[in-house]
């Protein structure tokens, strides 16, 4: 069983179409992210929800939307996409600790998102 | 400039080689994890280290966490192709809800 998934899997789209990836976790997590990773690898949070509540939005432009319907999803959806849209988006969740133990994320497998 | 700074960026060796791959800050972190990630795939989670000076072992890696918790090793013994990733530190901060990476180590382990 896939504890976080994410669809598609690859999205090739063209400038200024509006897109959204979708992920759910099945381990009962109450903490949701997004991160991009760019060509460098460097991997970067742009959000994160705690029960369906935004908790994390880390500089990140309005045209990235997320929307949490329940805990164990959490969408994006990107308006007027851009080229520097490109990367692969990761989805992750986790269970929120008391301070200092764990807060280990579960990771998706990637959404390769192309811009041309 | 990064909060995490990890080096070497990019680590070419021969199976049986040791290395060392190292994971350092000025700020001082709740815990720090190491992660490792597959072409294709997402980071998978290999350990994390809370207690400042602390020593974990997995199999042939050992993960150190610094006494003032400001940094991390993470060494490998006796490399095997199957090593071969990308090595991704993460700290935690203290409130718990956000997690900071470094820049990775792609470590390539050659048969």
């Amino acid at each position: 069983d896939t504890a976080v998934s994410q669809t598609p899997k690859y999205l090739v789209t063209q400038m200024g179409n509006d897109k959204s990836i979708k992920c759910e976790q099945n381990l009962g997590h109450d903490t949701m992210y997004w991160y991009k990773q760019d060509s460098k690898k460097f991997l970067k949070i742009m959000f994160s929800y705690n029960n369906k509540e935004l908790i994390i939005n880390e500089t990140v432009p309005n045209r990235f939307s997320p929307k949490s319907p329940d805990k164990a999803h959490l969408n994006l959806h990107i308006n007027s996409l851009e080229l520097g849209d490109s990367a692969v988006y990761f989805c992750a969740s986790s269970q929120r600790r008391p301070r200092g133990q764990g807060g280990e994320q579960y990771f998706g497998p990637g959404t390769r998102l192309t811009v041309t | 400039t990064q909060l995490l700074e990890q080096s070497p960026q990019f680590l070419s060796i021969q199976e049986g080689e040791n290395l060392t791959v190292y994971c350092n800050s000025s700020s001082v972190f709740s815990s720090l994890q190491w992660y490792r990630q597959e072409p294709g795939e997402g980071p998978v989670l290999l350990v994390t280290v809370v207690t400042g000076g602390e020593v974990k072992k997995l199999k042939r890696l050992t993960f150190q966490f610094g006494d003032a918790r400001k940094d991390s090793s993470l060494h490998i013994t006796a490399a095997q192709p199957g090593d071969t990733g990308l090595y991704l530190c993460a700290a935690l901060n203290f409130a718990g809800n956000m997690l900071t990476f470094g820049g990775g180590t792609r470590l390539m382990v050659k048969p």
